[in-house]
């Protein structure tokens, strides 16, 4: 039972375009969202998180929208750098503030072509 | 260090064969996670500690697999019997609080022949 689903494995974006990074849930209970970016043979690291309560958090050149209806939430880089080739994962949680462990989707894997 | 540190980087084992995989954390971090991610696919939450409770183990896949953690320190993964099925890379992660992001360390890539 996948609850947490990236269906797009891979996504090719020009320099200086936006990246949009797309994750999509089941369970409505969830009340946080994070994504996290993995560059090979190293650990994910955070980038972005938000919570039920908004629609939107930015910071910088990383925007995440969330969808409650539609159980969406997407990550837009903009603009997108050769740097940001990676593995993006999201992952959602319930009851994050009291401990509810993660929920990772299966990943992204964006490239960023020069 | 400053990080979350595992050891070893890379394990080559038997089919067979017990293997324990190890999780140094962030001092003072009190949640532990382990997670697995298998060759083209996402993170799979296998176990979860914090503090003093009793461990989340809702996603160790067999019971060949289990995972210790004294207090807030070093916690280790054994996993019995490998199966090929069981190469992946297994990665920890802690959190300094229940509401905060996790760090994740570098990973221990399982190889089973």
């Amino acid at each position: 039972d996948q609850q947490v689903k990236q269906n797009s494995p891979s996504l090719s974006v020009q320099e200086g375009r936006i990246s949009i990074l797309n994750c999509d849930y089941t369970n409505s209970m969830f009340d946080y969202f994070l994504w996290y970016k993995k560059y090979p043979a190293e650990g994910p690291t955070f980038l972005i998180s938000i919570s039920s309560i908004k629609d939107k958090n930015e910071d910088g050149r990383f925007t995440v929208f969330l969808n409650k209806s539609a159980k969406h939430l997407s990550l837009h880089i903009v603009p997108s750098q050769p740097g940001d080739s990676a593995v993006y994962f999201c992952a959602a949680s319930y009851n994050y503030n009291q401990g509810g462990k993660l929920i990772f989707g299966q990943g992204t894997e964006l490239s960023v072509k020069p | 260090g400053a990080g979350v540190s595992q050891s070893p980087s890379n394990k080559v084992t038997e089919k067979g064969k017990d293997v324990e995989l190890r999780c140094d954390p962030i001092s003072g971090h009190t949640a532990l996670y382990w997670y697995r991610q298998r060759l083209g696919q996402g993170l799979e939450f296998l176990i979860y500690f914090q503090g003093n409770s009793a461990p989340d183990k809702s996603g160790l896949p067999s019971d060949r697999f289990s995972a210790e953690r004294t207090g807030e320190s070093v916690s280790t993964l054994t996993i019995q019997r490998t199966q090929q099925e069981d190469s992946a890379v297994y990665l920890c992660a802690n959190q300094p609080g229940t509401a905060d992001t996790q760090y994740f360390g570098p990973g221990t890539r399982l190889t089973v022949l």
